[in-house]
């Protein structure tokens, strides 16, 4: 059965501080996403990384996956409240269907 | 709307009691899926489906748990007899034609609390 783990499960900072959260399984994935999730609202898409090692950089997000592609990183520059949010990974299990990990739940203070 | 819709956005029932939960994917999507949100947990992959057909529904955790999609765009979740565990956040998502079935589009959800 395939896990995605994500640590750390909660996270308070200041606004202004960097921060890394973390998406890690023992099985390999054709792909992953991090999806962030705002209260009432479904998840809304952020990235999909694909190549092992790939990098990619959404304004002060960056989002790595592994060489081997069984975890990925994101990681956030100065960090701002309006990141506050629940940050979920997410990849595909077979031909449709998905699994999610269990989210890092981020407050930036302002 | 533009987005995804789900109706209603709150459902407060009685254990034992069968419900409807209703899903309006973007126009245009052919796939769609449906999805639980414990709290504290990340959704749960319930069924999808390509045009009205479920293509993959091993996540429905069992038979009280039916979803139908008859002319392959609005979807009904159907609950029967429920349980109090079957509260939760159903979400429910749809992704354009064209292959690229990793670009999913979610609804804000519907929470169901069963008493």
């Amino acid at each position: 059965t395939q896990l995605l783990e994500q640590s750390p499960q909660f996270l308070s900072i200041q606004e202004g501080e960097n921060l890394t959260v973390y998406c890690n399984s023992s099985s390999v994935f054709s792909s992953l996403q991090w999806y962030r999730q705002e209260p009432g609202e479904g998840p809304v898409l952020l990235v999909t990384v694909v190549t092992g090692g790939e990098v990619k950089k959404l304004k002060r997000l960056t989002f790595q996956f592994g060489d081997a592609r069984k975890d990925s990183s994101l990681h956030i520059t100065a960090a701002q409240t309006g990141d506050t949010g629940l940050y979920l990974c997410a990849g595909p299990s077979g031909t449709y269907k998905y699994i999610f990990g269990t989210g890092t739940r981020l407050k930036v203070l302002a | 709307g533009a987005g995804v819709s789900q109706t209603p956005s709150n459902k407060v029932t009685e254990k034992g009691k069968y419900v409807e939960l209703r899903c309006d994917p973007i126009s245009g999507h052919t796939a769609l899926y449906w999805y639980r949100q414990s709290l504290g947990q990340g959704p749960e992959f319930l069924i999808y489906f390509q045009g009205t057909g479920a293509a993959d529904d091993s996540g429905l955790p069992n038979d009280r748990f039916f979803a139908v999609r008859p002319e392959g765009s609005v979807s009904t979740l159907k609950i029967q007899r429920t349980e109090r565990g079957d509260s939760a956040v159903y979400l429910c998502a749809s992704s354009p034609p064209g292959g690229d079935r990793n670009e999913q589009f979610f609804g804000p959800g519907t929470r169901l609390t069963v008493l």
